[in-house]
Protein backbone atom coordinates (compact mmCIF):
# COMPACT_ATOMS: atom_id res chain seq x y z
CA UNK A 1 0.00 0.00 0.00
CA UNK A 2 0.77 3.84 -0.05
CA UNK A 3 1.03 4.38 3.44
CA UNK A 4 1.32 2.43 6.86
CA UNK A 5 -2.11 0.91 7.96
CA UNK A 6 -3.25 0.46 11.06
CA UNK A 7 -6.27 -1.39 12.25
CA UNK A 8 -8.93 -1.07 13.37
CA UNK A 9 -8.75 2.81 13.96
CA UNK A 10 -10.84 2.66 16.91
CA UNK A 11 -11.27 0.28 19.87
CA UNK A 12 -13.61 0.04 22.77
CA UNK A 13 -12.26 -2.98 25.51
CA UNK A 14 -13.97 -3.57 28.76
CA UNK A 15 -11.09 -3.63 31.58
CA UNK A 16 -9.70 -6.97 31.74
CA UNK A 17 -10.29 -8.12 27.80
CA UNK A 18 -7.48 -9.18 25.51
CA UNK A 19 -6.89 -6.80 22.26
CA UNK A 20 -4.83 -7.02 19.16
CA UNK A 21 -3.70 -4.17 17.22
CA UNK A 22 -2.39 -4.94 13.71
CA UNK A 23 -0.30 -2.78 11.75
CA UNK A 24 0.60 -3.21 7.77
CA UNK A 25 3.60 -1.31 7.30
CA UNK A 26 4.97 0.48 3.96
CA UNK A 27 6.10 -2.69 1.40
CA UNK A 28 9.58 -3.43 1.68
CA UNK A 29 10.37 -1.23 5.49
CA UNK A 30 12.56 -2.84 7.38
CA UNK A 31 12.25 -1.12 10.40
CA UNK A 32 8.95 -1.12 12.33
CA UNK A 33 7.80 1.09 15.32
CA UNK A 34 5.04 0.45 17.71
CA UNK A 35 4.44 3.94 19.92
CA UNK A 36 2.10 4.99 22.31
CA UNK A 37 0.51 8.41 22.57
CA UNK A 38 -1.59 9.70 25.39
CA UNK A 39 -3.46 12.33 25.09
CA UNK A 40 -1.01 16.01 25.25
CA UNK A 41 1.81 13.77 25.13
CA UNK A 42 4.53 13.07 22.89
CA UNK A 43 4.78 9.88 21.22
CA UNK A 44 6.28 6.65 23.55
CA UNK A 45 8.68 4.22 22.33
CA UNK A 46 6.96 0.81 22.87
CA UNK A 47 9.59 -1.43 20.51
CA UNK A 48 11.02 -2.13 17.37
CA UNK A 49 11.45 -4.34 14.91
CA UNK A 50 14.50 -5.29 12.39
CA UNK A 51 12.51 -7.30 9.73
CA UNK A 52 10.96 -10.29 11.98
CA UNK A 53 13.56 -9.53 14.75
CA UNK A 54 12.61 -7.79 17.57
CA UNK A 55 15.50 -5.84 18.82
CA UNK A 56 14.51 -3.42 21.43
CA UNK A 57 11.12 -4.32 23.45
CA UNK A 58 12.53 -2.28 26.88
CA UNK A 59 9.37 0.55 25.84
CA UNK A 60 6.81 -2.00 26.82
CA UNK A 61 5.47 -0.93 29.56
CA UNK A 62 4.61 -4.60 31.64
CA UNK A 63 3.80 -7.69 30.60
CA UNK A 64 0.90 -7.52 29.30
CA UNK A 65 2.18 -5.82 26.54
CA UNK A 66 3.44 -8.47 23.58
CA UNK A 67 4.14 -7.24 20.43
CA UNK A 68 4.87 -9.90 17.08
CA UNK A 69 6.35 -9.61 13.53
CA UNK A 70 6.28 -13.36 12.06
CA UNK A 71 7.14 -12.72 8.73
CA UNK A 72 9.02 -9.32 8.60
CA UNK A 73 5.70 -7.65 7.18
CA UNK A 74 2.88 -7.17 9.34
CA UNK A 75 3.11 -6.44 13.38
CA UNK A 76 0.58 -6.96 15.95
CA UNK A 77 0.36 -5.41 19.10
CA UNK A 78 -1.54 -7.60 21.51
CA UNK A 79 -2.28 -6.21 25.06
CA UNK A 80 -3.80 -8.64 27.84
CA UNK A 81 -6.27 -8.13 30.95
CA UNK A 82 -6.81 -4.43 29.79
CA UNK A 83 -6.48 -1.53 32.52
CA UNK A 84 -7.91 1.79 32.13
CA UNK A 85 -4.11 3.63 31.93
CA UNK A 86 -3.57 1.32 28.72
CA UNK A 87 -6.35 4.34 26.89
CA UNK A 88 -4.12 5.76 24.51
CA UNK A 89 -3.68 5.62 20.51
CA UNK A 90 -1.02 3.36 19.49
CA UNK A 91 1.06 4.15 16.69
CA UNK A 92 3.02 2.06 14.26
CA UNK A 93 5.82 3.69 11.97
CA UNK A 94 8.13 2.09 9.33
CA UNK A 95 10.97 3.41 7.88
CA UNK A 96 14.16 1.97 5.71
CA UNK A 97 16.34 2.41 8.52
CA UNK A 98 16.10 2.55 12.45
CA UNK A 99 15.74 6.33 12.29
CA UNK A 100 13.12 8.20 9.86
CA UNK A 101 9.98 6.71 10.32
CA UNK A 102 6.66 7.21 8.38
CA UNK A 103 3.61 6.59 10.52
CA UNK A 104 -0.12 5.13 10.15
CA UNK A 105 -3.21 6.46 11.49
CA UNK A 106 -3.21 5.29 14.95
CA UNK A 107 -5.44 2.89 16.68
CA UNK A 108 -7.35 4.93 19.50
CA UNK A 109 -7.90 2.48 22.47
CA UNK A 110 -10.29 3.29 25.10
CA UNK A 111 -10.46 0.92 28.34
CA UNK A 112 -14.03 1.33 29.97
CA UNK B 1 15.67 15.96 33.28
CA UNK B 2 13.65 14.65 30.22
CA UNK B 3 15.22 13.68 27.24
CA UNK B 4 13.82 15.73 24.72
CA UNK B 5 12.78 18.97 25.98
CA UNK B 6 10.29 21.28 24.31
CA UNK B 7 7.56 24.59 25.22
CA UNK B 8 4.58 23.21 25.03
CA UNK B 9 3.13 26.76 24.08
CA UNK B 10 0.79 27.55 22.39
CA UNK B 11 3.28 30.17 20.14
CA UNK B 12 1.27 32.21 18.17
CA UNK B 13 2.73 34.12 15.48
CA UNK B 14 0.87 36.47 12.84
CA UNK B 15 0.37 34.75 9.60
CA UNK B 16 3.67 35.47 7.38
CA UNK B 17 5.97 35.61 10.12
CA UNK B 18 8.43 33.55 11.23
CA UNK B 19 7.94 30.87 13.53
CA UNK B 20 10.54 29.66 16.04
CA UNK B 21 10.81 26.64 17.59
CA UNK B 22 13.17 24.99 20.08
CA UNK B 23 14.33 21.38 21.38
CA UNK B 24 17.06 20.66 23.42
CA UNK B 25 18.22 17.19 24.50
CA UNK B 26 20.20 15.44 27.19
CA UNK B 27 21.99 12.71 25.51
CA UNK B 28 25.31 14.27 24.08
CA UNK B 29 25.71 11.07 21.90
CA UNK B 30 22.39 11.51 19.99
CA UNK B 31 23.03 11.16 16.15
CA UNK B 32 20.24 11.79 14.17
CA UNK B 33 17.23 14.74 14.84
CA UNK B 34 13.38 14.76 13.50
CA UNK B 35 11.27 17.21 13.47
CA UNK B 36 7.40 15.81 12.92
CA UNK B 37 3.91 17.90 12.56
CA UNK B 38 1.09 16.63 14.16
CA UNK B 39 -2.81 18.34 13.70
CA UNK B 40 -5.39 16.83 15.96
CA UNK B 41 -6.31 14.09 15.84
CA UNK B 42 -3.83 12.78 13.12
CA UNK B 43 -0.58 11.06 13.25
CA UNK B 44 3.17 12.91 13.13
CA UNK B 45 4.19 13.56 9.88
CA UNK B 46 7.94 13.64 9.07
CA UNK B 47 8.85 17.14 7.60
CA UNK B 48 12.44 17.32 8.37
CA UNK B 49 15.23 15.53 9.23
CA UNK B 50 19.11 17.00 10.40
CA UNK B 51 22.41 15.18 11.32
CA UNK B 52 25.34 17.22 11.23
CA UNK B 53 25.70 21.22 12.70
CA UNK B 54 24.41 23.80 10.71
CA UNK B 55 21.07 24.39 8.64
CA UNK B 56 19.25 22.09 6.39
CA UNK B 57 16.43 24.60 4.49
CA UNK B 58 13.44 22.59 2.86
CA UNK B 59 11.18 25.23 0.76
CA UNK B 60 9.82 27.37 4.10
CA UNK B 61 11.24 25.30 6.52
CA UNK B 62 14.98 25.44 7.83
CA UNK B 63 15.99 22.98 10.78
CA UNK B 64 19.54 24.12 12.50
CA UNK B 65 21.34 22.00 14.92
CA UNK B 66 24.05 22.80 17.27
CA UNK B 67 25.37 19.76 19.46
CA UNK B 68 27.87 21.53 21.16
CA UNK B 69 24.85 22.84 22.90
CA UNK B 70 22.62 19.93 22.19
CA UNK B 71 19.95 21.98 20.75
CA UNK B 72 17.78 21.97 17.41
CA UNK B 73 15.18 24.17 16.57
CA UNK B 74 12.67 24.49 13.14
CA UNK B 75 12.25 27.57 11.50
CA UNK B 76 9.26 28.16 9.33
CA UNK B 77 8.75 31.05 7.34
CA UNK B 78 5.52 33.23 5.70
CA UNK B 79 3.56 30.91 8.82
CA UNK B 80 0.25 30.06 7.20
CA UNK B 81 -2.92 29.49 9.10
CA UNK B 82 -2.77 25.54 7.63
CA UNK B 83 1.18 25.53 9.77
CA UNK B 84 -1.29 25.49 12.66
CA UNK B 85 0.08 22.29 14.49
CA UNK B 86 1.64 20.70 17.12
CA UNK B 87 5.50 20.03 16.36
CA UNK B 88 7.51 17.35 18.00
CA UNK B 89 11.21 17.17 17.99
CA UNK B 90 12.70 13.49 17.80
CA UNK B 91 15.99 12.15 18.85
CA UNK B 92 17.94 9.08 17.46
CA UNK B 93 20.36 8.06 19.98
CA UNK B 94 23.41 6.14 18.48
CA UNK B 95 23.38 2.69 19.59
CA UNK B 96 19.81 2.39 20.34
CA UNK B 97 17.35 1.32 18.46
CA UNK B 98 14.06 3.74 19.69
CA UNK B 99 13.80 7.56 18.98
CA UNK B 100 12.49 9.82 21.60
CA UNK B 101 9.87 12.28 21.18
CA UNK B 102 9.72 15.43 22.95
CA UNK B 103 5.97 16.62 23.77
CA UNK B 104 5.51 18.55 21.32
CA UNK B 105 5.25 22.89 20.35
CA UNK B 106 1.57 23.66 19.84
CA UNK B 107 1.59 26.32 17.08
CA UNK B 108 -0.96 28.54 16.43
CA UNK B 109 -0.71 31.09 12.97
CA UNK B 110 -3.33 33.70 13.44
CA UNK B 111 -5.08 34.91 10.07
Amino acid sequence: GAGVSQSPRYKVAKRGQDVALRCDPISGHVSLFWYQQALGQGPEFLTYFQNEAQLDKSGLPSDRFFAERPEGSVSTLKIQRTQQEDSAVYLCASGVSNTEAFFGQGTRLTVV
Amino acid sequence: QKEVEQNSGPLSVPEGAIASLNCTYSDRGSQSFFWYRQYSGKSPELIMSIYSNGDKEDGRFTAQLNKASQYVSLLIRDSQPSDSATYLCAVHSGGYQKVTFGTGTKLQVIP
